[in-house]
């Protein structure tokens, strides 16, 4: 597609269920990240996937976070048992591997967890 | 450690108005990437700049200007004759060279521009 793709756009949840955040990156974009964005910690680094290397996990806050690529492409961000500092809006950006390596953002996704 | 500072937090102008916001960073690297970047109210982060740790050539882009010096440290963004559509969160953001690499990112400055 021509940017990154980020669903749902919002998702509300209840205390202690699963939610499942999936980004598209940009076609050809080897490399993809994830982010959350709250109004307490600001940008944050979660993940980094790079093609087939083992994905970059020291971002994670807790063994609850986890996220998968599948075939290179699209990523899933799965947060299990949710609680309510989960709520953030979470980012995904992707970029090139080589030359200029600008990350690119989608839209993020918006979770509130009651 | 990877560090940006952007300790305005709020700026409110008028159309029109010229409007500086700061960015001072700390790394270890002598090799790294700055960036900035606009996050308007629709919420998707738009790149803007990227500028590397070895060209500190100043840069002009319309109405906006960017002032890159190392001795202090500061890579601060310059907007000329705001405008309304310039409101947004402007975060500055730091990277370590090589593509193995986060985005290390200021707090934010909300710029509000009034008519």
């Amino acid at each position: 597609g021509a940017g990154v793709s980020q669903s749902p756009s919002n998702k509300v949840t209840e205390k202690g269920k699963d939610v499942e955040l999936r980004c598209d990156p940009i076609s050809g974009h080897t490399a993809l990240y994830w982010y959350r964005q709250s109004l307490g910690q600001g940008l944050e680094f979660l993940i980094y996937f790079q093609g087939n290397s083992a994905p970059d996990k020291s971002g994670l806050p807790s063994d609850r976070f986890s996220a998968e690529r599948t075939g290179g492409s699209v990523s899933t961000l799965t947060i299990q048992r949710t609680q309510q500092e989960d709520s953030a809006v979470y980012l995904c950006a992707s970029s090139t591997s080589t030359g200029v390596l600008i990350q690119y953002f989608g839209a993020g996704t918006r979770l509130s967890v009651l | 450690a990877q560090k940006v500072t952007q300790a305005q937090t709020e700026i409110s102008v008028v159309e029109k108005e010229d409007v500086t916001l700061d960015c001072v960073y700390e790394t270890r690297d002598t090799t790294y990437y700055l960036f900035w970047y606009k996050q308007p109210p629709s919420g998707e982060l738009v790149f803007l700049i990227r500028r590397n740790s070895f060209d500190e050539q100043n840069e002009i882009s319309g109405r906006y200007s960017w002032n890159f010096q190392k001795s202090t440290s500061s890579f601060n963004f310059t907007i000329t004759a705001s405008q309304v559509v310039d409101s947004a969160v402007y975060f500055c953001a730091l990277k370590r060279a090589g593509a193995n690499s986060k985005l290390t990112f200021g707090k934010g400055i909300t710029l509000s521009v009034r008519p």
